[in-house]
């Protein structure tokens, strides 16, 4: 297996600009996660989905990002419109969730995104 | 509140001392803990979890119950354990899946 697979790996756009990561999780994993890592405020987790269901996005920090999972292999992260402060590496992981734990997770190389 | 705490932002030896990254969670359930690292400009990786109870290079961390811990220990730093290391937690009750992360902790080891 290739692992989470996420695209672009950089991402450069000018502020107020539609961003749009992607990520494939690992096949057969049934939990995804998107995570943002900055040096201020380190990893967070930003929203994860289960069987293809957002089960907690408290962590989206507006309005302006929004997450979906249309289906068991792909899912995106979409900031619209961006700011320079949404710099960030952004991470997606899965894992094989049981009914009693998430397991572990794998993360995929991250997308690194600078807004101008 | 359920969380997950390292106090350390930054935690600086040197080659050959013992290390601790400490690590304290609040969770009203049994949770399951993990460690997962992140050596430069690489992607997070899982390092250990405790329920396998193995030892990962060199690396070991027992949960504490009592003291709501699972800190983790290596008797002698390498210059190679330089990386950010997170502390997770995952857990399940009757209202859902929680996952918590630590802010992390920066390992340098020193030559």
């Amino acid at each position: 297996d290739a692992g989470v697979i996420q695209s672009p790996r950089h991402e450069v756009t000018e502020m107020g600009q539609e961003v749009t990561l992607r990520c494939k999780p690992i096949s057969g994993h049934n939990s995804l996660f998107w995570y943002r890592q900055t040096m201020m405020r380190g990893l967070e987790l930003l929203i994860y989905f289960n069987n293809n269901v957002p089960i907690d996005d408290s962590g989206m920090p507006e309005d302006r990002f929004s997450a979906k999972m249309p289906n068991a292999s792909f899912s995106t992260l979409k900031i619209q419109p961006s700011e320079p402060r949404d710099s960030a590496v952004y991470f997606c992981a899965s894992s094989l969730s049981s009914g009693t734990s998430y397991g572990e997770q794998y993360f995929g190389p991250g997308t690194r995104l600078t807004v101008t | 509140a359920q969380r997950v705490t390292q106090p350390e932002k930054l935690l600086s030896v040197f080659k050959g001392a013992p290390v601790e990254l400490k690590c304290n969670y609040s969770y009203s359930g049994s949770p399951e803990l993990f460690w997962y690292v992140q050596y430069s400009r690489q992607r997070l990786q899982l390092l250990l979890r405790h329920i396998s109870r193995e030892s990962i290079k060199g690396f070991t961390a027992d949960l504490n119950k009592g003291e709501t811990s699972f800190h983790l220990k290596k008797p002698f730093a390498q210059e190679e354990d330089s990386a950010m290391y997170y502390c997770a937690l995952s857990g399940w009750s009757n209202q859902g899946g929680k996952l918590i992360f630590g802010q992390g902790t920066e390992l340098s080891v020193k030559p």
